[in-house]
Parts: C-alpha cells; sequence; structure tokens
C-alpha cells in the first residue's frame, strides 16, 4: 500500500482540464516537496514537475502542479491524445527517511 | 545529454542473487546520488535506495535487509545487489539519477527499465 494515495483513474476528452489529487501526511508533503511523473505505456517515467511547481525544460505549460498542507495536485489543461499516461506523485518521508511513490493514477482520453 | 542504461541476469533463481548494473553516459557520475527503483508489473513505483555523491547509502526500510547498492567511478557505473530473490521481486528494474541535487528533490534520468524474474 502507497504512502500517497491518488485515485486510480481520471478521464476527459480532448481540450478538457483534468486535475489528479496526491494526498500524504506530515511526514511526506506536509515537510517536503512534491515531485510528479509521467510514465507513457512501455516506457521509463519522465520527470513533469518538481519543488511542488517548477516544469522541466521542455514540459509543456498545460501541465502544471501545486501543493497545499498535505497534499499535491496535478493539472492537465487542453488534454491532448499523448496525455494518455499512468502519472505518480512523490516526495521525501522523514519517517521512512526514503523517497516514497504514490499509487499512480491511470489518464485516459476519451 | 545523460544516459543510463540497466544491464544483468534476466532471471534469478529463488533464494539468489540479484545484481544490476548501471553504466551512465554522456556524463560522471561522481557529485551526484544515484538511485534503483523498481516496478512490478502492472502496478506502481517503488524506490529501492540511492548511494549519494561521497559514497553513502540510504535504503528503502521494506529492503534494507536484503539489499546493497555499490558504485565503480572508474567505470562510472553504479550496481544494485538484492540478496533472497523471491517471486514477490519480479519487476522492472530502472537506474535514475538522483534524488537530491543540493536541497531540490528529483529524479531528473533514468535508464529504460530492466525486466527481472525471480523464478519459483
Amino acid at each position: 500500500q502507497s504512502v500517497l494515495t491518488q485515485p486510480p483513474s481520471a478521464s476527459g476528452t480532448p481540450g478538457q482540464r483534468v486535475t489528479i489529487s496526491c494526498s500524504g501526511s506530515t511526514s511526506n508533503i506536509g515537510s517536503n516537496t512534491v515531485n510528479w511523473y509521467q510514465q507513457l505505456p512501455g516506457t521509463a517515467p519522465k520527470l513533469l514537475s518538481y519543488t511542488n511547481n517548477q516544469r522541466p525544460s521542455g514540459v509543456p505549460d498545460r501541465f502544471s502542479a501545486s501543493k497545499s498542507g498535505t497534499s499535491g495536485s496535478l493539472a492537465i489543461s487542453g488534454l491532448q491524445s499523448e496525455d494518455e499516461a499512468d502519472y505518480y506523485c512523490a516526495a521525501w518521508d522523514d519517517s521512512l527517511n526514503g523517497y516514497v511513490f504514490g499509487s499512480g493514477t491511470k489518464v485516459t482520453v476519451l | 545529454q545523460v544516459q543510463l542504461q540497466e544491464s544483468g541476469p534476466g532471471l534469478v533463481k529463488s533464494s539468489e542473487t540479484l545484481s544490476l548494473t548501471c553504466t551512465v553516459s554522456g556524463g560522471s557520475i561522481s557529485n551526484y546520488y544515484w538511485s534503483w527503483i523498481r516496478q512490478p508489473p502492472g502496478k506502481g513505483l517503488e524506490w529501492i535506495g540511492y548511494i549519494s555523491d561521497i559514497g553513502r547509502t540510504n535504503y528503502s526500510p521494506s529492503l534494507n535487509s536484503r539489499v546493497t547498492i555499490s558504485e565503480d567511478t572508474s567505470k562510472n557505473q553504479f550496481s544494485l545487489k538484492l540478496t533472497s530473490v523471491t517471486a514477490a521481486d519480479t519487476a522492472v528494474y530502472y537506474c535514475a539519477r538522483g534524488p537530491w541535487f543540493g536541497d531540490l528533490l528529483k529524479f531528473d534520468y533514468w535508464g529504460q527499465g530492466m525486466l527481472v524474474t525471480g523464478s519459483a
């Protein structure tokens, strides 16, 4: 069972906005920054966001992340077919002294 | 452009030791943290552990008793050993750069992943 909780699935039609939540605790998201990764089918995860809301070079600004208290969220605006993937949040957990991933959310473009 | 490539046996017998190597090209492994992460088929990601820029290691509590991560700076490689393998260790194993960059936390470069099957 993952330390960070995400909804198993989310969906939307092309052009819509989809939001994914990530619920943690004071030992992880509450006291450390949140990362987001995108995993396209059959490929390695790709860093989508770090330090709560920073996008690496090359990541479209359609992807925006935020953090509030012990939760993080990722929003995908202007949903496109190529956004169909699994999305994972992650953070450092001070109690476990380790890096923890969320349970993952599968985004489907209808 | 930094590139990572996992290598090693794809099949490990139960109770034996899984050994994987990650070869880094396009940059030196010195001055960075390097990690191993795994993903069982159809499931989520699990961080295994890291080796730091000064050779200090930190492992997931759930795997701590069975894991060793080491590095060979002369070959620009780092390695994973996981003892007493069972079928539950069947997963795609990824090597990645990170998670610490000073105070920043992220995995910015990943290998393509390698499926390792723990046979009964």
